[in-house]
């Protein structure tokens, strides 16, 4: 079992929904919790980042962190056709020097004009 | 100001050759990590260099795989008798080192082994 799931869609909606996407995980040390956005051929680039449980709002997303169901969403509001990318969830643990990313599969998003 | 860059974008090679990829961090950032992507398997964590500390290698699949960093900066990703099993893309990113500083990701290089 992967220490991050994430279903990889496709999910495809029609611009102006409100998409949802999650990802749970089975190690309680991670503590930092991050969304990726990826265009095709580009690099991952930082939406959001959280570290507390709770919701974290910047202009139509929404991230939201619950440490006690080990589970994290990530929620477009009005979503436009450019919002049409893989979402990628990414953690990584509280322990003294552990720095690398531990991804989620990512989620391949298409919003329909 | 000027990303991670990394060379070349695409590299196609036959199997049993040695191939290099390079990244370039951002600079002033003394964090660099390589990751790989595949169909299937998502974003995989390989090495982490950070500053003059020994790199840590726990994501490295085999002993073909080493990863350098010159100088502080300039990293080389070498795969040796490159596998059919290795076709992904490898992904550089770079950051300032420490608990909550941001990872920033390059374009990737494209490895395809025929």
């Amino acid at each position: 079992q992967k220490e991050v799931e994430q279903d990889p869609g496709p999910l495809s909606v029609p611009e102006g929904a409100i998409v949802s996407l999650n990802c749970t995980y089975s190690n309680s040390a991670f503590q930092y919790f991050m969304w990726y956005r990826q265009y095709s051929r580009k690099g991952p680039e930082l939406l959001m980042y959280t570290y507390s449980s709770g919701n974290k709002e910047d202009g139509r997303f929404t991230a939201q962190v619950d440490k006690s169901s080990k589970y994290i969403s990530l929620f477009i509001r009005d979503s436009q056709p450019s919002d049409s990318a893989t979402y990628l969830c990414a953690m990584r643990s509280i322990i003294q020097g552990a720095q690398k990313l531990v991804f989620g599969q990512g989620t391949r998003l298409t919003i329909n004009p | 100001g000027a990303g991670v860059s990394q060379s070349p974008s695409n590299k196609v090679t036959e199997k049993g050759k040695d191939v290099e990829l390079r990244c370039d961090p951002i600079s002033g950032h003394t964090a660099l990590y390589w990751y790989r992507q595949s169909l299937g398997q998502g974003l995989e964590f390989l090495i982490y260099f950070q500053g003059n500390s020994a790199p840590d290698k726990s994501g490295l699949p085999s002993d073909r795989f080493s990863a350098e960093r010159t100088g502080g900066s300039v990293s080389t990703l070498t795969i040796q008798r490159t596998q059919q099993e290795d076709s992904a893309v490898y992904l550089c990113a770079s950051s300032l080192g420490g608990q909550d500083n941001e990872q920033f990701f390059g374009p990737g290089t494209r490895l395809t082994v025929l």
